[in-house]
């Protein structure tokens, strides 16, 4: 089955403790983007990742970092996790480059931080 | 700046009206595409349509149907006959930027029918 998965789909943690979100797709994707969704304020990208070894920020980059070693797997990652990182993060894939595919979402990743 | 506005926040209506959510935006480029998503009370996000700059030709699927107008910049969605199984959040967001990688987002309208 095609999808996008994200692990974990929830997490509580503690400021400055390092965590990591996965995502992995099956569907061979070249693009690949995280999101966060806060209440009235939709969703905002935050990274974006055209191919393996290419990423680039979206509106949201501050305090997170991703990685794109191998094309299946886009890792969130927060270094040092602040309460303002407490969000709905999404990962989603799509096709290719073009504009016109639509894109693929995992499941969501509800991230508290105390 | 690239910019999707969704102006209603929340909308309710009795089961088989007919609704309409508008969605404008604002963009400099001349090629970019636009989406409408679903978000059902169960968290997913789902893809319901694509349109690129160039078509704006109308589409109906179904109960749904989407109006884009260029001279308006909007991109509207909507749903006839409405059923409670519509109750949901509605995105709708624009893709745009050399490669169209970037993607924007409204703020979001939350739909509710009830029966």
């Amino acid at each position: 089955e095609a999808q996008v998965t994200q692990n974990p789909r929830y997490l509580i943690t503690v400021t400055g403790k390092k965590l990591t979100v996965t995502c992995s797709q099956n569907m061979n994707h070249e693009y690949m983007s995280w999101y966060r969704q806060d209440p009235g304020l939709g969703l905002r990208q935050i990274y974006y990742s055209m191919n393996v070894e290419v990423t680039d920020k979206g509106d949201v980059p501050e305090g997170y970092k991703v990685s794109r070693k191998e094309k299946r797997n886009f890792p969130l990652i927060l270094e040092s996790p602040s309460p303002n990182q407490t969000s709905l993060y999404f990962c989603a894939s799509s096709l290719g480059t073009g504009g016109n595919q639509p894109q693929h979402f995992g499941d969501g990743t509800r991230l508290s931080i105390l | 700046a690239q910019k999707v506005t969704q102006a209603q926040t929340e909308i309710s209506v009795v089961e088989k009206e007919d609704v309409t959510l508008d969605c404008v935006y604002e963009t400099r480029d001349t090629t970019y595409y636009l989406f409408w998503y679903k978000q059902p009370p169960s968290g997913e996000l789902v893809f319901l349509i694509r349109r690129n700059s160039f078509d704006e030709q109308n589409e109906i699927s179904g109960r749904y149907s989407w109006n884009f107008q260029k001279s308006t910049s909007s991109f509207n969605f909507t749903i006839t006959a409405s059923q409670v199984v519509d109750s949901a959040v509605y995105f709708c967001a624009l893709r745009f930027g050399q490669g169209a990688q970037k993607l924007v987002f409204g703020q979001g309208t939350r739909l509710t029918i009830n029966p």
